[in-house]
């Protein structure tokens, strides 16, 4: 099992502004996976981007990009360009290996207020 | 529909009333997990299905939870006794394969209201 670490419970910034979330997380497992889950207002849970900790390259998806660092346990998660509808809740999370649901740990979660 | 449906979206209780959530995974879908959280926390992991295989039911925070999944298909989640503490949005998730495969996906919740 790992540990996920998100130290800031809330950020605000201006529209069009970039942002960072930060997340430290602690395992013994060599091969392990990374996540930032987002859940807006309705509650539902998205997947926002992946990592495989194998994989040096750090994961993109259009707006949303990690800055993922093995050696320090950290995962951050930047988003440019933010968009009002990116005011969510974000949970980073670490998954081992050995899959199963105990080898899944979440985050508290950051709340990400976009001001118009 | 194609995603991981819940109902009932909310419910008010009183105390000592006997609830129950229930959860439609998407067709195909292993994996299937119920997650609890409180106003403002993360996910609190409750218990986990896959395939045909025993639970994990190691997040069950008392015997007045407990939960059923008949093979692949739906999944219902009961507490029993519900104490004012069990008022949290209950999260349902399910995957194709294990939590390896990459991502889960997530229902709504039910939002449970215990006077």
């Amino acid at each position: 099992a790992q540990t996920v670490t998100q130290s800031q419970p809330e950020m605000s910034v201006q529209e069009a502004e970039t942002v960072t979330l930060s997340c430290t997380y602690d395992t013994s497992e060599n091969n392990y996976y990374l996540f930032w889950y987002k859940q807006p207002p309705s509650r539902q849970m998205i997947l926002v981007i992946r990592q495989e900790a194998y994989k040096q390259q750090n994961a993109t998806e259009n707006r949303f990009s990690v800055n993922f660092q093995k050696a320090a346990k950290s995962f951050s998660l930047k988003i440019s360009d933010s968009q009002l509808g990116d005011t969510a809740m974000y949970f980073c999370a670490a998954l081992d290996s050995g899959g199963g649901a105990d080898g899944l740990t979440f985050g508290k979660g950051t709340h990400l207020i976009i001001q118009p | 529909g194609a995603g991981v449906s819940q109902s009932p979206s909310n419910k008010v209780t009183e105390k000592g009333k006997d609830v129950e959530l229930r959860c439609d995974p998407i067709s195909g879908h292993t994996a299937l997990y119920w997650y609890r959280q409180r106003l403002g926390q993360g996910l609190e992991f409750l218990i986990y299905f896959q395939g045909n295989s025993a639970p994990d039911k190691s997040g069950l925070p008392s015997d007045r939870f407990s939960a059923e999944r008949t093979g692949e298909s739906v999944s219902t989640l009961t507490i029993q006794r519900t104490q004012q503490e069990d008022s949290a949005v209950y999260l349902c998730a399910s995957s194709l394969g294990g939590a390896n495969t990459g991502e889960l996906f997530f229902g709504e919740g039910s939002r449970l209201t215990v006077l």
